[in-house]
């Protein structure tokens, strides 16, 4: 089975701060792992992917992830935040072994920029 | 590229109607689309796998029967809610899964929902 957790509910931070959103995941075998950010009434847009390679991994609009095995996590970042990041945030996991391509998401996290 | 398509975005019924929702791939070919229902402030729950040309894969506790899913071209994937009921509003997202040759993982893109009120 595969499962994702994010902890935190919400996350505030200032603008121009960096910014951290965490996400830890368990799979049987080697991790997919996805990041995707949710505005009010929109559906969602893929910020990043981990399949192989660089645990650092940089995606769309200046977020980067990084993968770290040993504590099975893949938390997003991002250097300085901006006010129009403010939205939902989702980590999202699939088992490479896993039949099909099903998804398993965390329960998202709301991330506040304040001005 | 990668763009997927939903009408109609938002959807207004009375209780015992049927209502459906379109998910359409704009600019690839879509052979896998996956219908999530999200409630608010909650993640996103699948409900099903939709393979082009072959019968609909439902998660455990989905009604079939309620909730027909159609993928009849590799650009379509249809979701009908029969007779729906005020416990069926929700936000309805279906996504596509993107292949691209060389590469042994997808990732999936999504529609812009679709909000859904059973009066």
């Amino acid at each position: 089975a595969q499962s994702v957790a994010q902890p935190e509910d919400q996350v505030n931070v200032a603008e121009g701060n960096p910014l951290t959103v965490k996400c830890t995941y368990s799979v049987s075998g080697n991790p997919y792992l996805f990041w995707y950010v949710q505005y009010p009434n929109r559906g969602l847009q893929f910020l990043l992917k981990y399949i192989t390679g660089d645990n650092l991994v940089k995606g769309s609009y200046g977020f980067e992830a990084e993968f770290n095995k040993s504590q099975t996590s893949f938390h997003l970042k991002k250097p300085s935040a901006l006010v129009s990041d403010s939205a939902l945030y989702f980590c999202a996991v699939r088992d490479e072994g896993s039949s099909g391509d099903k998804l398993t998401f965390g329960t998202g996290t709301r991330l506040a920029v304040r001005p | 590229g990668a763009v997927v398509s939903q009408h109609p975005s938002w959807v207004i019924c009375k209780s015992g109607t049927s209502v459906k929702i379109e998910c359409r791939s704009l600019d690839f070919q879509a052979t896998t689309m996956f219908w999530y229902r999200q409630f608010p402030k909650q993640s996103l729950m699948l409900m099903a796998t939709s393979n082009e040309g072959s019968k609909a894969t439902y998660e455990q506790g989905v009604e079939k029967d309620k909730f027909l899913i159609n993928h009849a071209s590799l650009t379509l994937s249809t979701l009908t809610v029969t007779s729906a009921h005020p416990e069926d509003s929700s936000f309805y997202i279906c996504s596509a899964r993107v292949v691209r040759p060389g590469q042994t993982s997808y990732e999936q893109y999504f529609g812009p929902g679709t909000r859904l009120t059973v009066t």
